[in-house]
């Protein structure tokens, strides 16, 4: 069983819908969880980042942390076409003297108008 | 100001040869991280380098792969004896500190990538 499970995709929604993106981890030491956003042929960039459980809203972006349920979800309000890409949840735990990401596989989001 | 770059862009080469990817991370960063994207898997990470301290290396997938960092900056990953299960996209990412004493995280900001097609 991977440390992370993010379910692939592709999931696709129509323009203005809210979108749900969600992972969940089997590490109990995680404290610190990211989410990152991946267009076609670029590296991540991070979208939104949590440390341990409770909400964070960002504009149109809103991220919860359940450690209870080791579940985290990404929300996107209104989506748009330009959110089009693929969602990466990450997550870290301080070990060996820094912080190592793990990251879940990736989910592919099409936004269409 | 510049971000994380990253050369080949592109690179396919033939099974059993010897490749070398490139990263310039961003000027003062002295975390240094390599991590493989294969389709559909999310990404795996081969080694992290921090200043002066030794690598981690525990990513590393085979003996095959090393890397090095020279001055603190510029860093190169070898893959020696290309298979095509190394075909992948290679990202690099550096960040401002690295350790955190665990009070948080800092941020780690990627490169492009180098798709590697091993034919």
């Amino acid at each position: 069983q991977k440390e992370v499970e993010q379910d692939p995709g592709p999931l696709s929604v129509p323009e203005g819908a809210i979108v749900s993106l969600n992972c969940t981890y089997s590490n109990s030491a995680f404290q610190y969880f990211m989410w990152y956003r991946q267009y076609s042929r670029k590296g991540p960039e991070l979208l939104m980042y949590t440390y341990s459980s409770g909400n964070k809203e960002d504009g149109r972006f809103t991220a919860q942390v359940d450690k209870s349920s080791k579940y985290i979800s990404l929300f996107i309000r209104d989506s748009q076409p330009s959110d089009s890409a693929t969602y990466l949840c990450a997550m870290s735990g301080f070990s060996g003297g820094y912080n190592k990401l793990i990251f879940g596989a990736g989910t592919r989001l099409a936004v269409h108008p | 100001g510049a971000g994380v770059s990253q050369s080949p862009s592109n690179k396919v080469t033939e099974k059993g040869k010897d490749v070398e990817l490139r990263c310039d991370p961003i000027s003062g960063h002295t975390a240094l991280y390599w991590y493989r994207q294969s389709l559909g898997q999310g990404l795996e990470f081969l080694i992290y380098f921090q200043g002066n301290s030794a690598p981690d290396k525990s990513g590393l997938p085979s003996d095959r792969f090393s890397a090095e960092r020279t001055g603190g900056s510029v860093s190169t990953l070898t893959i020696q004896r290309t298979q095509q299960e190394d075909s992948a996209v290679y990202l690099c990412a550096s960040s401002l500190v690295g350790t955190s004493g665990g009070r948080g995280t800092d941020t780690q900001y990627f490169g492009p990538g180098t798709r590697l097609t091993v034919l």
